[in-house]
């Protein structure tokens, strides 16, 4: 069964709206979760690394007022796509892993669609 | 260059054959490999992680060449069950709470 959950699986709504994704890890704790993108046929790209109860660690080129990620409990960490516009939609998919020497197990992702 | 290249493929396979494809990663100091599978819009799933003596996992053999700098990962007796998208994916440190890179995936379809 799944170990990690991400809700909603798909969003369509007009530009200028705030998307808020929620990513859960079902039967672990994760201090860390991972929140990628991905566009059609092109690798996962890294996008923030979410650390529980403290400021997520964007890479290069992410704004972080634009995708806001609050890590508020060892279970549960939220990516909110402020003001989206047609050029975020995308697949946003996380990742977590309840301990070091275990792979990450991805959530099942979430489908933006920004009208 | 890209930190992680696979052949996109695809790569058509009969029913019942062998394919194997490789990936190349660019960082000498990776740690630790995996391969992921990817169905269409779907996420990625963990298939087998790489070790460095090789290692098969039924039908899957993966083997980890480090003086090239590779991965390769070889299907046995292909399922039409197996058609996806094979993603490389390589770490810079030995846990799992490092930064994943990601190959853009290498398509494999079967035919009946």
């Amino acid at each position: 069964g799944a170990v990690v959950s991400q809700h909603p699986s798909r969003v369509i709504c007009k530009s200028g709206t705030s998307v808020k994704i929620e990513c859960r890890s079902l039967d672990f704790q994760a201090t860390t979760m991972f929140w990628y993108r991905q566009f059609p046929k092109q690798s996962l790209m890294l996008m923030a690394t979410s650390n529980e109860g403290s400021k997520a660690t964007y890479e290069q080129g992410v704004e972080k007022d634009k995708f806001l990620i609050n890590h508020a409990s060892l279970t549960l960490s939220t990516l909110t796509v402020t003001s989206a516009h047609p050029e975020d939609s995308s697949f946003y998919i996380c990742s977590a892993s309840g301990d070091r020497n275990q792979p990450q197990h991805f959530g099942d992702g979430t489908r933006l669609s920004i009208l | 260059r890209k930190e992680v290249e696979q052949d996109p493929g695809p790569f058509n396979v009969p029913e019942g054959a062998t394919v194997a494809f490789n990936c190349t990663y660019s960082n000498s100091a990776s740690q630790s490999f995996f391969w992921y599978r990817q169905d269409c819009r779907k996420e990625p799933k963990l298939l087998m992680s790489v070790y460095s003596s090789g290692n098969e996992d039924g039908r899957f053999t993966a083997q980890l060449n480090r003086a090239s700098q590779y991965i390769s990962l070889l299907i046995r007796d292909s399922k039409l069950s197996d058609s996806a998208t094979y993603l490389c994916v390589v770490n810079m440190v030995s846990d799992s709470w490092g930064k994943l890179q990601f190959g853009a995936g290498t398509q494999v379809v079967v035919t009946p």
